[in-house]
């Protein structure tokens, strides 16, 4: 039973640089979502896919977020031009199509933005 | 916007002790969730509530969906030093993901 699966695990960048990370959710699951969180907070809802369409993007915290899922399987946040308070958790999760709600989370990718 | 409540901010019990944290809201929820984060981890999946009024047990866990749909409430029977970490309530009800409460931090003394 594989669940979701993110990499890399952690990531240390520089102020200025692009960074990516990639999440891969469980096989049979549709619906693919990104969250960010910092140190106290619970995760705050970035953005979701339903197979390869991106429904909801709004929530992307500025136009240096961009997020992908080209093929309906795996995804990709890629944050631009990184800024300090960028730092933070970045956790994806995945939902079968009957149960939306019924998410669940990988590991997360906590990045450093020095 | 919708407020999601979560207390108490922290517990500190000795082990063996049952524990009772609760979720409230301002606005009608269709879907209740229970996550566990551990350090450095993503929040795990405990239980998930789709009715009012529905209670459901996982182990030593057990929620409930509150019959107005606005609450719910997570007890942990007997703990045991495992189940230190933060617990996360959650909603979801719709296509903007689910929002989070702010956790309650779960410490176990010896």
């Amino acid at each position: 039973d594989t669940g979701v699966s993110q990499n890399p695990r952690h990531k240390i960048t520089k102020r200025g640089q692009n960074v990516t990370f990639r999440c891969d959710p469980i096989s049979e699951h549709n619906r693919l979502y990104w969250y960010r969180q910092t140190l106290g907070q619970g995760p705050e809802f970035l953005t979701y896919f339903q197979n390869e369409a991106q429904l909801e993007k709004s929530r992307l915290l500025s136009d240096r977020f961009s997020a992908e899922r080209p093929k309906g399987s795996f995804s990709t946040l890629e944050i631009q031009r990184t800024e300090q308070g960028d730092s933070a958790m970045y956790l994806c999760a995945s939902s079968a199509r009957n149960t939306p709600d019924t998410q669940y989370f990988g590991p997360g990718t906590r990045l450093t933005v020095l | 916007g919708q407020q999601l409540n979560q207390s108490p901010q922290s517990m500190f019990i000795q082990e063996g002790e049952d524990v009772s944290m609760n979720c409230t809201s301002s606005s009608i929820f269709n879907t209740w969730l229970w996550y566990k984060q551990d350090p450095g981890e993503g929040p795990v999946l405990l239980i998930a509530l789709y009715k009012a009024g529905e209670l459901t047990s996982n182990g030593r866990l057990t929620a409930q969906f509150g019959i107005t749909r606005k609450d719910s409430f997570l007890n942990i029977s007997a703990s045991i030093p495992s189940d230190v970490g933060i617990y996360f309530c959650a909603w979801g009800g719709g296509a903007d993901g689910l929002t989070f409460g702010k956790g309650t931090h779960l410490i176990i003394q010896p």
